[in-house]
């Protein structure tokens, strides 16, 4: 199992400014996953976050609005950058297990932009 | 990933079993059934998944027809605790680097009445 722990549980912004969200999980593992879950909506993969290079976004998603870290096998880190109302979002760090195996999720970061 | 179909919503009483079904007539021979479910401002947690056979754990059971187009995680007791959005998610055993990656639907909404 794998436990993760997300920095900030949440946070009221600016528009225009920028976020960054902390993810620190207990045990090496190879990828980590961000997802936002708009509200009232499902969970949407952004990013997966492979260290040692760069991120890999989903369709609709791009680095200039949300930067990625890797820096390490137990961290990493998403900013949201420019923030929009629009960006009201919960962002949630996973990391997964193999197709055969389950997934871990962090308890989210619960974001408002005003 | 294969498409699934769950119903909106489900209630059920407390103590009684629960059967909430999944449709996915386009499963292929490597994917995967995996269930999560998210309770509310909680992180997606794992349930069950399985493959051809049905599969028992302590939080449920997962019922797989023999067709493999639909199956139904079974809750034998629900309690007010299980009241949660239900995600039915297909995993391809052969996407390569992406099998470590969740695609949710929308989900079912499953209330408990006390």
């Amino acid at each position: 199992s794998a436990v993760i722990s997300q920095k900030p549980s949440r946070d009221i912004c600016q528009r225009g400014t920028s976020l960054t969200i902390q993810c620190q999980v207990d045990s090496q593992v190879t990828m980590m996953f961000w997802y936002r879950q708009q509200p009232g909506q499902s969970l949407t993969l952004i990013a997966t976050a492979n260290q040692g290079s760069e991120a890999t976004y989903e369709s609709g998603f791009v680095i200039d609005k949300f930067p990625i870290s890797r820096p390490n096998l137990t961290f990493s880190t998403l900013t949201v950058s420019n923030m929009s109302p629009e960006d009201s979002s919960i962002y949630l760090c996973s990391v997964g297990g193999t197709v055969g195996t389950e997934a871990f999720f962090g308890q989210g970061t619960r974001l408002t932009v005003v | 990933d294969a498409k699934t179909t769950q119903p909106n919503s489900m209630e059920s009483n407390e103590e009684e079993p629960v059967h909430l079904p999944c449709n996915h007539s386009t499963i292929s021979g490597t994917d995967y059934i995996h269930w999560y479910r998210q309770l509310p401002s909680q992180g997606p947690e794992y349930v069950i998944h399985g493959l051809t056979s049905n599969v028992n754990n302590r939080m449920a059971s997962l019922a797989i027809a023999e067709d493999r187009k639909s199956s139904t995680l079974i809750l034998h007791r629900a309690t007010l605790r299980d009241a949660a959005v239900y995600y039915c998610i297909l995993r391809d055993l052969g996407s390569g680097g992406s099998n470590y990656k969740l695609t949710f639907g929308k989900g079912t909404l499953l209330t408990v009445n006390p």
